[in-house]
């Protein structure tokens, strides 16, 4: 069974452009996450959408959006980037919207960003 | 403002002990637990998690010990092994909000042969 995929698995970007990474949740799951995780750090939470709107926003930049398509696929888009956006950018994704017994948030394996 | 403090930052234990993780938190609110084990270059995995209704949860060698009072809960891993050797995360979270998890910065765990 395919788990939660992500792309591109590495990249390097120049401060100031912009970047799109692309999540696939599992099959049949509805909610989407995306979690920042910089080297040493817990994950931080970005955003998380459910049915295709946004349920949650952690606290970062307007710089970050992301959406979910009626396939319950997500983009996670970061604009005008910075060298302090290097991180592991992970999705994850459930069944439903809020974790708990029965509702297990399962991580994929991260994109890999790099702001030089 | 952190709200899941994690201790220690680093552990290393020899094959056999037992290996223990702490976590404090400040909401209230939370109630739902989880410990994640992330290996290098990969996702955090689920491992075990808790609700603030029991005080004990055990999983084979992994225990979770909660206590509400003194909002904190830690992590036993019984027996450890040269294959626990990982980066563990607690988390915390209000389930009946928008589901997102809080971590705390990760303990760094070493199991020597």
């Amino acid at each position: 069974d395919a788990g939660v995929t992500q792309s591109p698995t590495h990249l390097i970007k120049t401060r100031g452009q912009h970047v799109t990474l692309r999540c696939s949740p599992i099959s049949g799951h509805k909610s989407v996450s995306w979690y920042q995780q910089v080297l040493g750090q817990g994950p931080q939470f970005i955003f998380q959408y459910y049915e295709k709107e946004e349920r949650g926003r952690g606290n970062f930049p307007d710089r970050f959006s992301a959406r979910q398509f009626p396939n319950y696929s997500s983009e996670l888009n970061v604009n005008a980037l910075l060298l302090g956006d290097s991180a592991l950018y992970l999705c994850a994704s459930s069944l439903s919207q809020g974790p708990g017994s029965g509702n297990t948030i399962y991580f994929g394996e991260g994109s890999w960003l790099t702001v030089v | 403002q952190q709200q899941v403090k994690q201790s220690p930052q680093s552990l290393i234990v020899q094959k056999g002990g037992i290996s223990i993780i702490n976590c404090a938190y400040e909401n209230t609110a939370f109630d739902y637990f989880p410990w994640y084990q992330q290996f290098p270059g990969k996702g955090p995995a689920l491992l075990i998690a808790i609700r603030p209704d029991v005080s004990e949860k055990k999983e084979g060698r992994f225990t979770i010990s909660f206590n509400k009072s003194a909002k904190q809960f830690s992590l036993h891993i019984m027996d450890s092994q040269p294959g626990d050797s990982a980066t563990y995360f607690c988390a915390a979270s209000n389930g009946g909000s928008q589901g997102n998890l809080i971590f705390g910065k990760g303990t760094k765990l070493s199991v020597k042969p």
